[in-house]
């Protein structure tokens, strides 16, 4: 079935620093991609989406590219601030014969300090 | 906004006992869904519902129902709580208008199981 690889974490970077966090996915046909964020204590809220290869997803500064040649969605930013704090899901929709479900990455955990 | 509530964030129950996780979306969404998060595996699909009175097994549903009789509600029940359910537990919501893939989260439930 379908599946989604993130890096593992917990990421600690300094304010202002750059942020990678890798995600690769397996899928059968063509999924839209996601990444949510979840802040400490709330529910998960979707970051950024690409619906098709070669697309980028991006907002509050964070990017992601959809590469179909290298099945993947590696989530970066710049300069990440104290706020950014928070785990990280990369996600791909099914479009199954049931409709659309998303399969999640594990989470990564990313702390930054100042 | 899309708002999706859920009925507690902290739940504290014991073994045996019959809990009712209530979940409420006020967009007029069609589908609905239940997760559990657990550190280290992500979100993984309890049951899904695509429209009132239909539900469908997700990758997870041993030890649990759904019920959805009204559109905007979607409830989550575990017959006899055990131990091992002790997790934070998160309904989303998506609509099946336009081409959008995009799942809309609650705030979560955090159950502990005694």
């Amino acid at each position: 079935g379908d599946s989604v690889t993130q890096m593992e974490g917990p990421v600690t970077l300094s304010e202002e620093a750059f942020l990678t966090i890798n995600c690769t996915y397996t899928a059968t046909g063509y999924p839209s991609l996601f990444w949510y964020v979840q802040y400490p204590g709330e529910g998960l809220q979707l970051l950024l989406k690409a619906t098709k290869a070669d697309d980028k997803g991006s907002n509050k500064g964070f990017e992601a590219t959809y590469r179909k040649e290298t099945t993947s969605f590696h989530l970066e930013k710049g300069s990440v601030q104290v706020s950014d704090s928070a785990v990280y899901f990369c996600a791909l929709s099914d479009r199954g014969k049931d409709g659309n479900k998303l399969v999640f990455g594990a989470g990564t955990i990313l702390r930054v300090k100042s | 906004d899309v708002k999706v509530t859920q009925s507690s964030r902290y739940l504290v129950k014991r073994t045996g006992e019959k809990v009712f996780l209530e979940c409420v979306q006020d967009m007029d969404h069609e589908n609905m869904f239940w997760y559990r998060q657990d550190p280290g595996l992500g979100l993984r699909l309890i049951y899904f519902s695509y429209d009132v009175k239909m539900k469908e097994k997700g990758d997870i549903p041993e030890g649990y129902s759904v019920s959805r009789e009204k559109k905007e509600r979607f409830s989550l029940i575990l017959e006899s709580a055990s131990t091992n359910q002790t997790s934070m537990y998160l309904c989303a919501s998506r609509t099946t208008t336009g081409n959008t893939d995009t799942q809309y989260f609650g705030p979560g439930t955090r159950l502990t199981v005694l």
